[in-house]
């Protein structure tokens, strides 16, 4: 079983729908929870990033983080199609430098 | 500084020859790590360097994968006698380690190794 488990998808919404992005995890450890957005032939970057249990807001993106589930979930409101990309959700243990990603999700919004 | 620099952007080589990646990290950043990247995979952890001390390195780096920060600035990653299974995205990222917490990655665009 791998550490970090993310549906690949791929997923295809239209413009303006709430999207719901998940992974689970195996490692109780995990302390740090994060979401990357990875254009095509581009690195990753951070859009969310949510220490320990709990909710994080930032603009249309959501962050819910369920340590006693071993779940976190990324929403998009109002979706773009800007918002087009790979979503990666990554963690990491106290001390410890080693950030564990997911898959990834391939995410199209359609106009 | 605009950000995590890498080159060559993509690199074609025949099995069994040697290839060297460089990265420029942020100018005021003293981490800096290399994760491997293949296609449909999340990004895989190679090896981090504080200043230039290499301070943990994944079972992935095989003896045949070398990676220097000489000075804790630039870091490079060679792979001598490269083979097919080599093929990936090679991605650097390098971050401000403030004390407790995690720090914030930011990576560059990647090289993509390409092995025939």
């Amino acid at each position: 079983q791998k550490e970090v488990e993310q549906d690949p998808g791929p997923l295809s919404v239209p413009e303006g729908a709430i999207v719901s992005l998940n992974c689970t995890y195996s490692n109780s450890a995990f302390q740090y929870f994060m979401w990357y957005r990875q254009y095509s032939r581009k690195g990753p970057e951070l859009l969310m990033y949510t220490y320990s249990s709990g909710n994080k807001e930032d603009g249309r993106f959501t962050a819910q983080v369920d340590k006693s589930s071993k779940y976190i979930s990324l929403f998009i409101r109002d979706s773009q199609p800007s918002d087009s990309a790979t979503y990666l959700c990554a963690m990491l243990q106290g001390g410890s430098e080693k950030l564990v990603f997911g898959k990834g999700t391939k995410l199209t919004v359609n106009p | 500084d605009t950000g995590v620099s890498q080159n060559p952007r993509h690199k074609i080589t025949k099995r069994g020859q040697n290839v060297t990646f460089r990265c420029d990290p942020i100018s005021e950043h003293n981490r800096l790590y290399w994760y491997r990247q293949t296609l449909g995979q999340g990004p895989e952890f190679l090896t981090y360097f504080q200043n230039e001390a290499q301070l943990e390195k994944s079972r992935l780096l095989s003896d045949r994968f070398s990676a220097e920060r000489p000075k804790g600035s630039f870091s490079t990653l060679e792979i001598q006698r490269t083979e097919q299974g080599d093929s990936a995205m090679y991605l650097c990222a390098s971050s401000l380690a403030l004390g407790a917490g995690a720090n914030v990655l930011t990576f560059g665009a990647g090289s993509r190794l390409t092995v025939l």
